[in-house]
């Protein structure tokens, strides 16, 4: 079962930043915080993982709280291709689990 | 990031007939492979997890004797639907993962879509 909850919709305005969050408060000491996304019919993309600190890619940034408990993935400037849901998934490098995610529709 | 293809991209087969789908990882070795399926606006629901050269491991209420797994090789698994029924209609995807000294992360397919009338 996932591990995670997170909000089942959200909206963005094309050129602001788009903040997902996602909570994890059942995170173990050795689970990584995956963030997938998948557009419509099409398989999901990796888009981030961290543990602890705070990580940072060409796609996004993902701030993890010190507790652990939580985390949000942040798209700096949304564009309308990054319409899709987002997964957030706890994965302790056995097998993927995907929760119900978040659909992000980003408006122009 | 790593490439793992899919084939066909789209099937449509008669009911009772079986069909096949391929997996690849194109610029990486695959130690495991994972086989996905998703509903119409559902989640994605793991299938299995395969080993190359070792049987497949079904999730709880999968069975083993329709959705035939075959891990044969470093870069190819195949997802073999026998006796197909409409229900089995569905977007399949696979996701491939290298060993810990590559690319260990899990890269997916752009997924199958079936269709048994």
């Amino acid at each position: 079962d996932a591990k995670t909850t997170q909000p089942p919709s959200m909206d963005c305005a094309e050129g602001r930043a788009a903040n997902l969050p996602c909570n994890h408060s059942t995170i173990s000491g050795n689970e990584y915080v995956y963030w997938y996304r998948q557009i419509h019919s099409q398989g999901p993309q990796y888009i981030i993982h961290g543990l602890k600190n705070n990580e940072t890619n060409e796609m996004a940034s993902l701030i993890i709280t010190e507790d652990r408990k939580s985390s949000t993935l942040i798209l700096p400037h949304a564009t309308l291709r990054d319409t899709a849901v987002y997964y957030c998934i706890v994965y302790n490098t056995d097998k993927l689990i995907f929760g119900t995610g978040t659909r992000l529709q980003v408006f122009p | 990031g790593a490439v793992v293809s899919q084939h066909p991209s789209r099937v449509i087969c008669k009911s009772g007939t079986s069909v096949k789908i391929e997996c690849r990882s194109l610029d990486f070795q695959a130690t495991t492979m994972f086989w996905y399926r998703q509903f119409p606006k559902q989640s994605l629901m793991l299938m299995a997890t395969s080993n190359e050269g070792s049987k497949a491991t079904y999730e709880q209420g999968v069975e083993k004797d329709k959705f035939l797994i075959n891990h044969a090789s470093l870069t190819l698994s195949t997802l073999t639907v026998t006796s197909a029924h409409p229900e089995d209609s569905s977007f399949y995807i696979c996701s491939a993962r290298g060993d810990r000294t590559s690319s260990y992360e899990q890269y997916f397919g752009p997924g199958t879509r079936l269709t048994v009338t």
